[in-house]
C-alpha cells in the first residue's frame, strides 16, 4: 500500500522553467519528505518538513505542507536538464519503524 | 566515508529458486530498511531492523525475511521466487530509528526468469 500518491504522473518542461509537483497522504503524519531518484537507482533524500511547519526551502527547492488537505507540493525553481529524475514523496507510517514512498512524479527537463 | 553497499547489482535466477541480498549501512547507522522497486512505481516498504530486531514490516508474503547481523549489516533472503519478484531491491540506512532521514544504496536488480 502507498501512503502518497503524486501529481502529475509524469511532467515534461524546459530548462529554467518551474516545475511544481504534488503529493497527497491519508493519515496524520510526523513529517514529510521528498526524494529524488535518478535512472531506476538509489534514492537521494532532498527536504523534510515536520508537520508543525508550512514552508521550507533549500537552495531552488520548495515545500509547503498543507495537513488540513493533507497535501504537499515541491517546488523546483529554473530547472536544469541535470535536475531530470523521478521525485516521491514518503511520511512515516511507524514512528520512525515504517517510511512509506509515494507513486512518483517523473520530470524530464528538455534542454 | 562509504556510502550504503548492497551486493550483488545485478542477479538472474529462475522461478523456485531462492536468492540472498546483502546491505552494508553507512559505518554508524543501527537501522536498516528493504524496499521492493517494481519499474515504474514507487518503492513499497517490505522490512526495517533496528538493534538487530524487526521493527517494522510490510505487505509482503512469508517467502520475504530479513535479519540484521551484530556489525548492523542486513541479508533479505526471499525463497521459491515467482517471476513477479522480478524488482530492484533498495537498502537504505538511517542513524536511528529512521522516520527522517534515509540513506539508499544503488540497489540490487533481480530478474527471475
Amino acid at each position: 500500500s502507498q501512503q502518497g500518491e503524486e501529481d502529475p504522473q509524469a511532467l515534461s518542461i524546459q530548462e529554467g522553467e518551474n516545475a511544481t509537483m504534488n503529493c497527497s497522504y491519508k493519515t496524520s503524519i510526523n513529517n514529510l519528505q521528498w526524494y529524488r531518484q535518478n535512472s531506476g537507482r538509489g534514492l537521494v533524500h532532498l527536504i523534510l518538513i515536520r508537520s508543525n511547519e508550512r514552508e521550507k526551502h533549500s537552495g531552488r527547492l520548495r515545500v509547503t505542507l498543507d495537513t488540513s488537505k493533507k497535501s504537499s507540493s515541491l517546488l523546483i525553481t529554473a530547472s536544469r536538464a541535470a535536475d531530470t529524475a523521478s521525485y516521491f514523496c514518503a511520511t512515516d507510517m511507524g514512528g520512525g519503524f515504517k517510511t512509506i514512498f509515494g507513486a512518483g512524479t517523473r520530470l524530464f527537463v528538455k534542454a | 566515508d562509504a556510502g550504503v553497499t548492497q551486493s550483488p547489482t545485478h542477479l538472474i535466477k529462475t522461478r523456485g529458486q531462492h536468492v540472498t541480498l546483502r546491505c552494508s549501512p553507512i559505518s554508524g547507522h543501527k537501522s536498516v530498511s528493504w524496499y521492493q522497486q517494481v519499474l515504474g512505481q514507487g518503492p513499497q516498504f517490505i522490512f526495517q531492523y533496528y538493534e538487530k530486531e524487526e521493527r517494522g514490516r510490510g505487505n509482503f508474503p512469508d517467502r520475504f525475511s530479513a535479519r540484521q547481523f551484530p556489525n548492523y549489516s542486513s541479508e533479505l533472503n526471499v525463497n521459491a521466487l515467482l517471476l513477479g519478484d522480478s524488482a530492484l531491491y533498495l537498502c537504505a540506512s538511517s542513524p536511528d530509528r529512521g522516520g527522517e532521514k534515509l540513506f539508499f544504496g544503488s540497489g540490487t536488480q533481480l530478474s527471475v526468469l
